[in-house]
């Protein structure tokens, strides 16, 4: 059965913090993707990453293929990264995590 | 700049009602997606469509059906609205397997 898992589910941390949440999946991906929805609904897609890491701005996302694992990394947090934050397997039948809600407290 | 627009943000409808929810995207991308969002259940793929013409179930077809005629819209009919469709609805398309998914901003539906 093809499922992804994350954690934490509720993440609040201090403004200047540095944040991990984290994705394990159970099948072969063909992509992982982060995604980060706020408040209202609208969803940003993050990083889309098959191996390795990838790095835009304060945000590093990095993948284990082997161990089906993905971690997102948000360093020096700001309150504006307050959002949900949300994995999901690319293949075909897309499974998603259920979301971790960060909140970051100035 | 990529956009996926839906044609609604809010909708109201009543039960038994013809639903239609319209995506529109810009991109010229393959593959469109329709997803429900619900509290605690998450993204659930509805259906989706690898070309024109071309509709594949999802995890949750029942109650749905889609249509895309034209390359650049995806359209999700719920034949016969229920309350338990009440949900937020998102659309997506990515160019390819490889390639990242843009979403529309969501119609949030309610039933009544």
């Amino acid at each position: 059965k093809n499922e992804v898992e994350q954690s934490p589910q509720n993440l609040t941390a201090q403004e200047g913090e540095f944040i991990t949440i984290n994705c394990s999946y159970s099948v072969g991906i063909s992509a992982l993707h982060w995604l980060q929805q706020h408040p209202g609904g609208g969803i940003v897609s993050l990083f889309m990453l098959s191996s390795g890491k990838k790095k835009h701005g304060r945000l590093i996302a990095t993948i284990n293929i082997q161990e089906k694992h993905s971690s997102l990394h948000i360093t020096a947090s700001h309150p504006r990264d307050s959002a949900v934050y949300i994995c999901f397997n690319n293949n075909n039948d897309m499974r998603f995590g259920a979301g971790t809600r960060l909140t970051v407290k100035p | 700049d990529v956009k996926v627009t839906q044609s609604s943000r809010y909708l109201v409808k009543r039960t038994g009602e013809k639903v239609f929810l319209e995506c529109v995207q810009d991109m010229d991308h393959e593959n469109m997606f329709w997803y429900r969002q619900d509290p605690g259940l998450g993204l659930r793929l509805i259906y989706f469509s690898y070309d024109v013409k071309m509709k594949e179930k999802g995890d949750i077809p029942e109650g749905y059906s889609v249509s895309r005629e034209k390359k650049e819209r995806f359209s999700l009919i719920l034949e016969s609205a229920s309350t338990n469709q009440t949900s937020m609805y998102l659309c997506a398309s990515r160019s390819g397997i490889w390639q990242p998914q843009h979403f529309g901003d969501g119609t949030r539906l309610s039933i009544l």
